[in-house]
Formats: C-alpha cells, sequence, structure tokens
C-alpha cells in the first residue's frame, strides 16, 4: 500500500496565484516525520521542510507555508504568490520511527507557474 | 560546503554492457542512499547504508545490480549486464544518521542512465 498519497498529479496556475498541493499519508507509527522536497528542471532534490507527529503547528516560510493536520493524516503545502520559479516536481515523503531512515516518497506533483 | 556529488551526470550504454556510478556523500554523514527515480514517478529505495552496512537492500536487483560503500564514505552502484529497463536516473543522497534518526536527506543531481 503506498505510504504517501499526492493525488494530484500536475497543476497549472498563474503567476501570482496561490496553489496548495495536498500530501495524504498513512502509518501506524506514533513518531513519524514528513517532508517536502522540490525537484526543479535541473533534477536536485531540494530539502524544503521536515515535521515531526509531535508538532502540529502550521509554519511559514516566507512564501511557503505547511498545514499539519493528523485527524487527517494530510500535510499540505502552500505557495503563495506563485513564481515561475517555482515550476517543478514536488514530492512529499514520510520517515518512520519505526524504520528508521527509511523515506517514502510520494509520487510527486508536477506544478506549472505560467508568467 | 559541497553537497553530495554524484558522476557521471548521464551516461549512455548499450545494453548488455555494465555501468556504475559513483557517490560521494555530504562529510559526516553516515546514512548514504541510492534511488531510482523512473519518468514521472517518485525516487524509489535500491539501497540504504549505514555507514560501511548495507541495512536495506531489499529492492536491490542483485542478479545484476551491486554496491559498495567502502571505509564508509563514497559509494559505487553497478549495473552488469544493463538492460533496456534500467534507463532511468540514478540518484543517491546521504543523510547525519547515527544517533541523528529521520533526519532530512541531502540528493546529489543524478546521474540519467539511458540503455539503447
Amino acid at each position: 500500500a503506498q505510504k504517501v498519497t499526492q493525488a494530484q498529479t500536475e497543476i497549472s496556475v498563474v503567476e501570482k496565484e496561490d496553489v496548495t498541493l495536498d500530501c495524504v499519508y498513512e502509518t501506524r507509527d506514533t513518531t513519524y516525520y514528513l517532508f517536502w522536497y522540490k525537484q526543479p528542471p535541473s533534477g536536485e532534490l531540494v530539502f524544503l521542510i521536515r515535521r515531526n507527529s509531535f508538532d502540529e503547528q502550521n509554519e511559514i516560510s516566507g512564501r511557503y507555508s505547511w498545514n499539519f493536520q493528523k485527524s487527517t493524516s494530510s500535510f499540505n503545502f502552500t505557495i503563495t504568490a506563485s513564481q515561475v520559479v517555482d515550476s517543478a516536481v514536488y514530492f512529499c515523503a514520510l520517515s518512520e520511527s519505526n524504520t528508521g531512515n527509511q523515506f517514502y516518497f510520494g509520487t510527486g506533483t508536477s506544478l506549472t507557474v505560467i508568467p | 560546503e559541497a553537497g553530495v556529488v554524484q558522476s557521471p551526470r548521464y551516461k549512455i550504454i548499450e545494453k548488455k554492457q555494465p555501468v556504475a556510478f559513483w557517490c560521494n556523500p555530504i562529510s559526516g554523514h553516515n546514512t548514504l542512499y541510492w534511488y531510482l527515480q523512473n519518468l514521472g514517478q517518485g525516487p524509489e529505495l535500491l539501497i540504504r547504508y549505514e555507514n560501511e552496512e548495507a541495512v536495506d537492500d531489499s529492492q536491490l536487483p542483485k542478479d545484476r545490480f551491486s554496491a559498495e560503500r567502502l571505509k564508509g564514505v563514497d559509494s559505487t552502484l553497478k549495473i552488469q549486464p544493463a538492460e533496456l529497463g534500467d534507463s532511468a536516473v540514478y540518484l543517491c543522497a546521504s543523510s547525519l544518521g547515527q544517533g541523528h534518526m529521520n533526519t532530512e536527506a541531502f540528493f546529489g543531481q543524478g546521474t540519467r542512465l539511458t540503455v539503447v
């Protein structure tokens, strides 16, 4: 079974629009960690954020914000006032305390920001 | 500080030929990963090392794939013989590991392999 689901395969928005990328995870561990990565056309996955299961406080970093809700097993990522440079594939990932340094990646959401 | 370094960036080989990829992780990172990424998919783990020890190689096709991490630093991933279906991007990543569990992994730029 897929541990991380990113239902949105592709999203297109016009520059300056806000966009939310969804991530739903599945785990039986009580201690786990969630991540978001950005993969621009150059190919390298760039780390964006890591959250642990005990910290449900939402986080904001510039135009990026993350909404973690354990009740719905979701860890959604919002980009405010999108820019062309935000065009990339975004991956959500899960790491469980039970399995150590093992990452489970979603299938990614390809975001295109149209100028 | 240098990130994860992989070489080569691109490789084109004929089927049945051998190929090797090299990875130098971030200094001080004990955990090293090799991932396979097919077009339009997320990374899939091939093998994970904690220092020199391969702690998870359940997804590595051992009939043709092999990996080593001598001295717990650099790593090499080999395919012999390569098949058409091996065409993909091979990603190397590293994380702190050893007492720093579940920390984020940092990725190299990958090697894009094309088997013709």
